[in-house]
This record gives structure tokens, sequence and C-alpha cells, in this order.
């Protein structure tokens, strides 16, 4: 069965300090993985896929096989990057999505 | 411009009355979602469509309804709201076939956050 897991239910920082989320999934055959984040009174957004290996504002997340991780990082948070962060999974077959049960990150001042 | 939009974005409601929440999508998309997110912000897919009169229920148990008549419209039906039924819906959308996205890769409404008293 298809499962994500984001241990930390909160992460608080102070801003510039390095961030990583945690997302561990289980599934057997080739995931598709990503980040949705969520700012406040904003709509559910894509931060990032694992296939483009691209860096968003300044946050990049490394697909690991061997762990079944794709934990988020950034080096230096920021105030602005508040939000709650969800780790998701898709099949190949792209039925649906199975999303973690999220993360809150808060950076302080 | 291509979006999702949700209707109405809040609803207050005694308990009893027939609600339903609308969602409407001008991405092109085939599939579409509709997601329960509960107080502490976990999402719960409730029903997904893969295209035209396909419905089916998602992980979590619902007593709402959808329907799916026409390809950009995915309405949400509660025919007798209850104070559980109190939460945020999502409704999300996706391509049927890959291509400038992934088909896994979904595209969130703005929600309605219901009320039931």
């Amino acid at each position: 069965a298809q499962r994500v897991t984001q241990p930390e239910k909160l992460l608080s920082v102070f801003k510039g300090a390095p961030v990583e989320l945690k997302c561990n999934y289980s599934y057997s055959g080739s995931p598709e993985l990503f980040w949705y984040v969520q700012y406040s009174r904003q709509r559910l957004q894509l931060l990032l896929r694992h296939i483009s290996r691209e860096s968003i504002k300044g946050f990049t997340a490394d697909l690991n096989k061997g762990e079944t991780s794709f934990h988020l990082k950034k080096p230096f948070a920021q105030e602005e990057d508040s939000a709650m962060y969800y780790c998701a999974l898709g099949s190949p077959y792209g039925n649906k999505l199975v999303f973690g049960a999220g993360t809150i990150l808060r950076v302080k001042s | 411009e291509a979006d999702i939009y949700q209707t109405p974005r809040y609803l207050v409601i005694g308990t009893g009355k027939k609600i339903t929440l609308e969602c409407s999508q001008t991405m092109g998309h085939d599939k579409m979602y509709w997601y329960q997110q509960d107080p502490g912000m976990e999402l719960h897919l409730i029903h997904y469509s893969y295209g035209v009169n396909s419905t089916e229920k998602g992980d979590l148990s619902s007593e709402s309804t959808v329907s799916r008549i026409r390809t950009e419209h995915f309405p949400l039906t509660l025919e007798s709201a209850r104070p559980s039924h109190t939460s945020q819906y999502l409704c999300a959308s996706s391509a049927l076939t890959p291509g400038e996205h992934s088909y896994n890769e979904q595209f969130f409404g703005p929600g309605t956050r219901l009320t039931v008293l």
C-alpha cells in the first residue's frame, strides 16, 4: 500500500538557519514524489517535483530510493517560508496522490 | 486564464440543510478530486473522477455525493448537513495524460470553508 510519513507536525527554526522537512514513503514501484505548500490564506500549490530536479524558492529535494525518502531542504530559512508543507506520492498510473499529514514550518525572526 | 474555481468560499449553515459546493475548472483537465482538510490540516481524498460520468469514492468515507455531467464541473452535495461535516473542502484537477505537467500533478482551488451549526 502507498503511504507517506511526515514525522514532524511542527518544525520551528530561526531565520537564516537550515531547514529539513522529512518525508518517507512506502511504495513498491517507481514513485513520483511532490512537495506542496500552503501559505496562510492561500491555496495549496505545487512547490517542486522530484522528476524535474529543480530548486524553487531555494528549496531542493532529492529522492533517495534506498532510504525511501524525499526530504525537503533549504540552507537558509526566511520568514516568508512559514507555511504548511505536504509531501505527496503518485503512482505511474496517475490515479491519485497520497498525501502525508503535513508539517507546519515556522520561521522565527 | 486557466484556473480552478470554488464557490462559495465560506458557508455557514444549519443542521439538516442540503448544500452543494461548486467546483469548476478551465484547466482543460479530465481528472478532478475532492479533498476534506480537517482542523489538524490533514488532507483526505473523499471523491475523484476520471471524466464525464465517472465518479469514485476516495480513501475517506464521506456522506457527500458528487456528479460529473460536464468535464469542467464537479459539484459536491450533502443532502443533510451535520456539525461533523464542518471542514475545509478542496477541489483539485489533473491531466489525464502527461504533457506539460505530469498526470500526477494536481492543481487546487481556493477551498470552501463549511461550518454546520
